[in-house]
């Protein structure tokens, strides 16, 4: 069975400032994996993905994430941060093979707050 | 072009009850799975349904059940409900079944009370 697992709840980071989420994932077989964030009282928004391809993916407002296989890890990245980039960071996967990409596990979720 | 809508967005019941969650996907997407995230936690999945057949179940007892119209909306049913189902629901579409990408709706948050 996959699993994800996000190592930090809350991550407290002054504006400006390089940020690092941690994601950790564990599948017996390929992966596709996904950064969604989630603002107060809103629904899940697709960061970014990776599927296949580069190992490095970027999103439009400044994120990147580096898939690693060998390692399972798939760290969300940001070199500035800004006020508005204070919410809620899901990562998730998605097994990738017998038909059973219907599913998204997600880890727990990580907090970014980011301080003026 | 409208997102995934999903109606109502709060709803407050009192144990025992049943209550109905609707969901519209995006135009065009044919694949409806739903999702239940209590607070503090990241979402769970309950259930996907693509042309009108459930595609995967997730850890769900058989209080909750869905099903899909021949438009593509869904709706999510939960029976005899528990102070535990208290949660934010969430409805995501795909363009198909074997579309890896998930675009989320608002959610519907449900007290239970």
């Amino acid at each position: 069975a996959q699993s994800v697992t996000q190592l930090d709840s809350q991550v407290p980071v002054f504006e400006e400032a390089p940020v690092e989420l941690r994601c950790n994932y564990s599948s017996s077989v390929s992966v596709y994996l996904f950064w969604y964030v989630q603002y107060p009282n809103q629904g899940l928004q697709l960061l970014l993905k990776y599927l296949s391809g580069s190992t490095l993916v970027e999103s439009i407002n400044g994120f990147e994430a580096e898939f690693n296989k060998s390692q399972t890890s798939f760290h969300l990245r940001k070199p500035s941060v800004h006020i508005s980039d204070t919410a809620e960071y899901f990562c998730a996967v998605s097994e990738g093979s017998g038909g059973s990409n219907y599913k998204l596990t997600f880890g727990k979720g990580t907090l970014l707050t980011v301080n003026p | 072009d409208a997102g995934v809508t999903q109606s109502p967005t709060h709803l407050i019941k009192t144990r025992g009850q049943q209550v109905t969650l609707r969901c519209s996907p995006i135009s065009g997407h044919k694949s409806v799975s739903w999702y239940q995230q209590v607070l503090g936690q990241g979402p769970q999945f309950i259930f996907q349904y693509y042309e009108k057949e459930e595609r995967g179940r997730g850890n769900f007892p058989d209080r909750f059940s869905a099903r899909q119209f021949p438009n593509y909306s869904s709706e999510l049913n939960v029976n005899a409900l528990l102070l535990g189902d208290s949660a934010l629901y969430l409805c995501a579409s795909s363009l198909n079944r074997r579309s890896y990408e998930q675009y989320f709706g608002p959610g519907t948050r449900l007290t239970v009370t």
